[in-house]
Protein backbone atom coordinates (compact mmCIF):
# COMPACT_ATOMS: atom_id res chain seq x y z
CA UNK A 1 0.00 0.00 0.00
CA UNK A 2 1.36 3.54 -0.85
CA UNK A 3 2.51 5.59 1.83
CA UNK A 4 3.12 9.43 2.17
CA UNK A 5 4.14 10.26 5.60
CA UNK A 6 4.57 13.73 7.31
CA UNK A 7 6.43 14.68 10.52
CA UNK A 8 3.75 16.27 11.84
CA UNK A 9 0.19 16.58 11.98
CA UNK A 10 -0.23 20.22 13.82
CA UNK A 11 2.53 22.74 14.91
CA UNK A 12 2.72 25.44 16.16
CA UNK A 13 5.76 27.96 15.78
CA UNK A 14 6.74 31.64 17.00
CA UNK A 15 7.11 34.15 13.77
CA UNK A 16 10.93 34.09 13.22
CA UNK A 17 11.36 30.63 13.82
CA UNK A 18 12.86 28.41 11.18
CA UNK A 19 10.59 25.59 10.89
CA UNK A 20 11.54 22.40 9.33
CA UNK A 21 8.48 19.64 7.83
CA UNK A 22 9.34 16.42 6.47
CA UNK A 23 7.83 14.58 4.13
CA UNK A 24 8.56 10.61 3.64
CA UNK A 25 7.38 8.23 1.07
CA UNK A 26 8.04 3.63 0.68
CA UNK A 27 7.21 4.00 -2.96
CA UNK A 28 10.46 4.97 -4.81
CA UNK A 29 9.15 7.84 -6.98
CA UNK A 30 11.01 9.94 -8.63
CA UNK A 31 8.53 12.82 -8.22
CA UNK A 32 7.76 15.44 -4.78
CA UNK A 33 5.72 18.31 -4.55
CA UNK A 34 5.13 20.56 -1.43
CA UNK A 35 1.70 22.62 -1.84
CA UNK A 36 -0.13 24.57 0.73
CA UNK A 37 -3.93 25.08 1.05
CA UNK A 38 -5.25 28.23 2.10
CA UNK A 39 -9.38 28.78 1.95
CA UNK A 40 -10.63 29.80 -1.13
CA UNK A 41 -7.53 28.92 -2.87
CA UNK A 42 -6.84 25.60 -3.46
CA UNK A 43 -3.68 23.56 -3.69
CA UNK A 44 -0.93 25.83 -4.72
CA UNK A 45 2.90 24.52 -4.92
CA UNK A 46 5.59 25.79 -3.54
CA UNK A 47 8.34 23.71 -4.46
CA UNK A 48 9.26 19.82 -6.51
CA UNK A 49 11.97 18.17 -6.82
CA UNK A 50 12.17 15.31 -9.68
CA UNK A 51 15.26 13.98 -8.46
CA UNK A 52 17.66 13.55 -5.39
CA UNK A 53 19.43 17.18 -5.20
CA UNK A 54 17.22 18.87 -8.00
CA UNK A 55 14.63 21.15 -7.18
CA UNK A 56 12.31 23.66 -8.78
CA UNK A 57 10.53 26.20 -7.63
CA UNK A 58 6.18 26.15 -8.10
CA UNK A 59 4.07 28.97 -8.01
CA UNK A 60 5.04 30.54 -4.49
CA UNK A 61 8.53 29.79 -3.56
CA UNK A 62 9.15 33.15 -1.74
CA UNK A 63 9.67 32.04 1.82
CA UNK A 64 10.66 28.87 1.33
CA UNK A 65 13.22 26.52 0.81
CA UNK A 66 13.67 22.81 0.48
CA UNK A 67 16.25 19.99 1.01
CA UNK A 68 16.19 16.15 -1.68
CA UNK A 69 19.31 14.43 -0.13
CA UNK A 70 17.74 11.00 -0.25
CA UNK A 71 14.81 9.75 -2.92
CA UNK A 72 12.61 9.20 -0.35
CA UNK A 73 12.60 12.42 1.89
CA UNK A 74 11.94 15.89 0.80
CA UNK A 75 11.86 18.43 3.67
CA UNK A 76 10.44 22.31 3.71
CA UNK A 77 11.81 25.13 5.32
CA UNK A 78 10.73 28.16 6.37
CA UNK A 79 13.43 30.04 7.04
CA UNK A 80 12.09 32.83 9.28
CA UNK A 81 8.07 32.21 9.93
CA UNK A 82 5.92 34.27 9.46
CA UNK A 83 2.34 34.57 10.42
CA UNK A 84 0.96 34.61 6.82
CA UNK A 85 2.74 31.37 6.55
CA UNK A 86 0.18 29.80 9.21
CA UNK A 87 -1.67 27.31 6.55
CA UNK A 88 -2.33 23.39 5.53
CA UNK A 89 1.00 22.01 4.08
CA UNK A 90 0.53 19.24 1.78
CA UNK A 91 2.82 16.66 0.92
CA UNK A 92 2.71 14.46 -2.04
CA UNK A 93 4.64 11.96 -4.80
CA UNK A 94 4.18 10.53 -7.85
CA UNK A 95 6.39 8.43 -10.85
CA UNK A 96 6.38 10.94 -13.65
CA UNK A 97 3.57 11.44 -15.34
CA UNK A 98 0.91 9.53 -13.36
CA UNK A 99 -1.58 10.57 -10.63
CA UNK A 100 0.29 11.91 -6.76
CA UNK A 101 -0.24 10.16 -3.76
CA UNK A 102 -0.58 12.78 -0.47
CA UNK A 103 0.85 12.71 2.88
CA UNK A 104 -2.05 13.34 5.66
CA UNK A 105 -1.25 17.40 5.71
CA UNK A 106 0.38 19.26 8.22
CA UNK A 107 -1.69 22.15 9.87
CA UNK A 108 0.73 25.02 10.87
CA UNK A 109 0.27 27.80 13.45
CA UNK A 110 2.68 31.07 13.04
CA UNK A 111 1.97 33.42 16.26
CA UNK B 1 0.20 31.42 -15.68
CA UNK B 2 -2.49 28.22 -16.63
CA UNK B 3 -5.42 28.76 -14.72
CA UNK B 4 -8.22 25.87 -13.77
CA UNK B 5 -11.29 27.00 -12.35
CA UNK B 6 -13.89 24.73 -10.72
CA UNK B 7 -17.51 25.56 -10.13
CA UNK B 8 -19.18 26.06 -8.03
CA UNK B 9 -17.31 26.16 -5.00
CA UNK B 10 -19.69 24.50 -2.94
CA UNK B 11 -22.85 22.75 -3.22
CA UNK B 12 -25.43 21.63 -0.49
CA UNK B 13 -27.66 18.66 -1.58
CA UNK B 14 -29.99 15.80 -0.01
CA UNK B 15 -28.90 12.36 -0.21
CA UNK B 16 -30.48 10.85 -3.30
CA UNK B 17 -29.50 14.16 -5.34
CA UNK B 18 -27.54 13.38 -8.52
CA UNK B 19 -25.07 16.65 -8.52
CA UNK B 20 -22.56 17.52 -10.98
CA UNK B 21 -19.45 20.27 -11.18
CA UNK B 22 -17.73 21.63 -13.33
CA UNK B 23 -13.94 21.85 -14.03
CA UNK B 24 -12.47 24.52 -16.90
CA UNK B 25 -9.05 24.92 -18.26
CA UNK B 26 -7.06 26.20 -21.12
CA UNK B 27 -6.75 23.35 -23.55
CA UNK B 28 -3.44 24.30 -25.20
CA UNK B 29 -0.79 22.23 -23.47
CA UNK B 30 -3.22 19.78 -22.08
CA UNK B 31 -1.80 16.51 -21.36
CA UNK B 32 -3.55 15.16 -18.59
CA UNK B 33 -6.81 16.02 -16.17
CA UNK B 34 -6.56 14.81 -12.50
CA UNK B 35 -9.64 14.54 -10.54
CA UNK B 36 -8.81 14.15 -6.61
CA UNK B 37 -11.59 13.19 -3.77
CA UNK B 38 -10.63 15.32 -0.48
CA UNK B 39 -12.47 14.56 3.15
CA UNK B 40 -11.76 16.21 5.89
CA UNK B 41 -9.14 14.99 8.22
CA UNK B 42 -7.78 12.76 5.46
CA UNK B 43 -5.21 12.99 2.25
CA UNK B 44 -6.54 13.65 -1.19
CA UNK B 45 -7.24 10.55 -2.95
CA UNK B 46 -7.11 10.40 -6.89
CA UNK B 47 -10.36 9.62 -8.44
CA UNK B 48 -9.49 9.53 -11.91
CA UNK B 49 -6.81 10.32 -14.80
CA UNK B 50 -8.06 11.52 -18.05
CA UNK B 51 -6.13 12.05 -20.97
CA UNK B 52 -8.13 11.56 -23.95
CA UNK B 53 -10.81 13.84 -25.43
CA UNK B 54 -14.18 11.91 -25.20
CA UNK B 55 -12.72 10.14 -21.84
CA UNK B 56 -15.42 8.51 -19.60
CA UNK B 57 -14.19 7.26 -16.09
CA UNK B 58 -16.42 5.76 -13.49
CA UNK B 59 -15.93 4.58 -10.69
CA UNK B 60 -18.90 3.05 -8.54
CA UNK B 61 -21.58 6.36 -8.52
CA UNK B 62 -18.92 8.49 -9.68
CA UNK B 63 -18.08 8.87 -13.20
CA UNK B 64 -16.18 11.74 -15.10
CA UNK B 65 -15.95 12.88 -19.07
CA UNK B 66 -13.50 15.40 -20.73
CA UNK B 67 -13.74 17.59 -23.55
CA UNK B 68 -9.90 18.70 -24.53
CA UNK B 69 -10.95 20.51 -27.41
CA UNK B 70 -13.26 23.13 -25.24
CA UNK B 71 -11.29 22.60 -22.40
CA UNK B 72 -13.92 21.11 -19.83
CA UNK B 73 -13.91 18.05 -17.44
CA UNK B 74 -17.58 17.15 -15.39
CA UNK B 75 -17.61 15.19 -12.31
CA UNK B 76 -21.21 13.19 -11.94
CA UNK B 77 -22.14 11.71 -8.75
CA UNK B 78 -25.56 10.08 -8.93
CA UNK B 79 -27.95 9.12 -5.74
CA UNK B 80 -25.60 11.27 -3.64
CA UNK B 81 -24.70 9.90 -0.15
CA UNK B 82 -23.52 11.38 3.27
CA UNK B 83 -20.23 9.58 2.38
CA UNK B 84 -19.70 11.51 -0.87
CA UNK B 85 -19.23 14.65 1.63
CA UNK B 86 -15.57 15.89 0.37
CA UNK B 87 -14.11 18.94 -1.65
CA UNK B 88 -12.97 17.74 -5.12
CA UNK B 89 -10.18 18.92 -7.05
CA UNK B 90 -9.62 18.78 -10.35
CA UNK B 91 -6.20 19.41 -11.72
CA UNK B 92 -4.79 20.27 -15.02
CA UNK B 93 -1.18 18.01 -15.84
CA UNK B 94 0.61 19.99 -18.97
CA UNK B 95 3.36 17.67 -19.65
CA UNK B 96 5.82 20.33 -20.14
CA UNK B 97 6.23 21.27 -16.78
CA UNK B 98 6.14 18.07 -14.40
CA UNK B 99 3.36 19.82 -12.65
CA UNK B 100 -0.39 19.53 -11.60
CA UNK B 101 -2.47 22.41 -11.85
CA UNK B 102 -4.89 22.19 -9.31
CA UNK B 103 -8.42 24.48 -9.19
CA UNK B 104 -9.96 25.50 -6.54
CA UNK B 105 -12.35 23.03 -5.12
CA UNK B 106 -15.56 21.84 -5.28
CA UNK B 107 -17.11 21.72 -1.25
CA UNK B 108 -19.79 18.76 -1.67
CA UNK B 109 -21.81 18.53 1.73
CA UNK B 110 -24.80 15.93 1.74
CA UNK B 111 -27.64 15.89 4.39
CA UNK B 112 -29.11 12.97 5.47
Amino acid sequence: DVKVTQSSRYLVKRTGEKVFLECVQDMDHENMFWYRQDPGLGLRLIYFSYDVKMKEKGDIPEGYSVSREKKERFSLILESASTNQTSMYLCASSPPTYEQYFGPGTRLTVT
Amino acid sequence: ILNVEQSPQSLHVQEGDSTNFTCSFPSSNFYALHWYRWETAKSPEALFVMTLNGDEKKKGRISATLNTKEGYSYLYIKGSQPEDSATYLCALYSGNTGKLIFGQGTTLQVKP
